[in-house]
């Protein structure tokens, strides 16, 4: 079976600080796909992110940045000088591809409740 | 507008009154799947289906059916809804399992008393 774990339940900042999510993962797929989702207090799910196993490259988008380590099945989340708009709750997504033991499956973490101070 | 609508956005029911909530996306996604949000537990895998006529349980299915008779609908029942069935829940769709980002709907809000 496969796991997420965000081991910060809550993480408070103020504002312009910079703030790291970690997510950490188990699958015994070779090959799977990770996601960084962001849910305002709107209640929505708003898709941020998606890196597949076999691209180790870090990414960085405007002011957030991604941080894939296959070699400690970590997967975390750099949001630099946040801002009040930043907070929401962010969880980390894990699917198994086709041929795996976990394909169709998307497995989310708990969540980080971000809040960002003024 | 690509969308995943999920109805009713809030609903309030009684223990053991069988309820479905519904789930339509307009992409012609192949991948659909149903969510729980409750506290301290992010959102677990209640049901997916991979396309039509095809359906698998994922983490949490014990009290929930689904159905899957067209590729955009796909709804969620609950036979004999209990309280500890109280929670928030998400439709997703997606272009197919792997690689491809879920679509969520709005979310509806179930209490059973």
């Amino acid at each position: 079976a496969q796991k997420v774990t965000q081991a910060q339940t809550e993480i408070s900042v103020v504002e312009k600080e910079d703030v790291t999510l970690d997510c950490v993962y188990e699958t015994r797929d070779t090959t799977y796909y990770l996601f960084w989702y962001k849910q305002p207090p709107s209640g929505e799910l708003v898709f941020l992110i998606r890196r597949n196993s076999f691209d180790e490259q870090n990414e960085i988008s405007g002011r957030y940045s991604w941080n894939f380590q296959k070699s400690t099945s970590s997967f975390n989340f750099t949001i630099t000088a946040s801002q009040v708009v930043d907070s929401a709750v962010y969880f980390c997504a894990l699917r198994g591809n086709a041929g795996g033991t976990s394909y169709g499956k998307l497995t989310f973490g708990q969540g980080t409740i971000l809040t960002v101070h003024p | 507008e690509a969308q995943v609508t999920q109805n009713p956005r809030y609903l309030i029911t009684v223990t053991g009154k069988k309820l479905t909530v519904t789930c339509s996306q307009n992409m012609n996604h192949e991948y659909m799947s149903w969510y729980r949000q409750d506290p301290g537990l992010g959102l677990r895998q209640i049901y997916y289906s991979m396309n039509v006529e095809v359906t698998d349980k994922g983490d949490v299915p014990e009290g929930y059916k689904v159905s899957r008779k067209e590729k955009r609908n796909f709804p969620l029942i609950l036979e004999s809804p209990s309280p500890n069935q109280t929670s928030l829940y998400f439709c997703a769709s997606s272009l197919y399992s792997g690689g491809t980002e879920a679509f969520f709907g709005q979310g509806t809000r179930l209490t059973v008393v």
